[in-house]
């Protein structure tokens, strides 16, 4: 079953907007993470928030956590068409458990 | 550079055939997962192992196995090919306790089940 679900399952931007995805989750978690995936491509990490911090950054990503809430968000800025992707959110729960992944957002970026 | 690589990239087999799809990383990662990815479902964890001689049943593990005889390699065996394994295919892998850090991923196994 899904531990994170993306909201919205597709968003289309213009080049130079922001773009916000959100993920709800279901149980308590020990973190959660983003991931990018290209067309035909592997998976790749982006970020990695743990479950005792409520924002992170990296260049032009910024993620969120609730905790209360179960959700976190994914705002990249100023995006580009490079950032043209599908994108998911993962989270490991509490123990020794894998990372269960959501159905991802479908990002594209028009220029 | 180190690296995750899955074989072969597409195969085209057979209802009722055996199918091996493999997976070697050259990290020295202890863990170790397999993942399939379809349409409306995102990825599903299938098998994955925390170290030599350990292997662990995913959500979706009916009709697959794994074996860990080293730590490079984890390779995923359809024993009996069926329509319903036509899939995407993804090997991950990463460091530390658990599976705790971030999962570095191969560029998949595109794989038709006729």
């Amino acid at each position: 079953s899904q531990q994170g679900e993306e909201d919205p399952q597709a968003l289309s931007i213009q080049e130079g907007e922001n773009a916000t995805m959100n993920c709800s989750y279901k149980t308590s978690i020990n973190n959660l993470q983003w991931y990018r995936q290209n067309s035909g491509r592997g998976l790749v990490h982006l970020i990695l928030i743990r479950s005792n911090e409520r924002e992170k950054h990296s260049g032009r990503l910024r993620v969120t956590l609730d905790t209360s809430k179960k959700s976190s968000s994914l705002l990249i800025t100023a995006s580009r068409a490079a950032d043209t992707a599908s994108y998911f959110c993962a989270a490991r729960n509490s123990g020794n458990t894998p990372l269960v992944f959501g159905k991802g957002t479908r990002l594209s970026v028009i220029a | 550079d180190a690296e995750i690589t899955q074989s072969p990239r597409h195969k085209i087999t057979e209802t009722g055939r055996q199918v091996t799809l493999a997976c070697h990383q050259t990290w020295n990662h202890n863990n170790m997962f397999w993942y399939r990815q379809d349409l409306g479902h995102g990825l599903r964890l299938i098998h994955y192992s925390y170290g030599v001689q350990d292997t662990n049943k995913g959500e979706v593990s009916d009709g697959y196995s794994v074996s860990r005889s080293n730590t490079e390699d984890l390779p995923l065996t359809l024993e009996s090919a069926a329509s319903s394994q036509t899939s995407v295919y993804f090997c991950a892998s990463s460091v530390g306790t658990g599976g705790t850090g971030e999962l570095f991923f191969g560029e998949g196994s595109r794989l038709t089940v006729l």
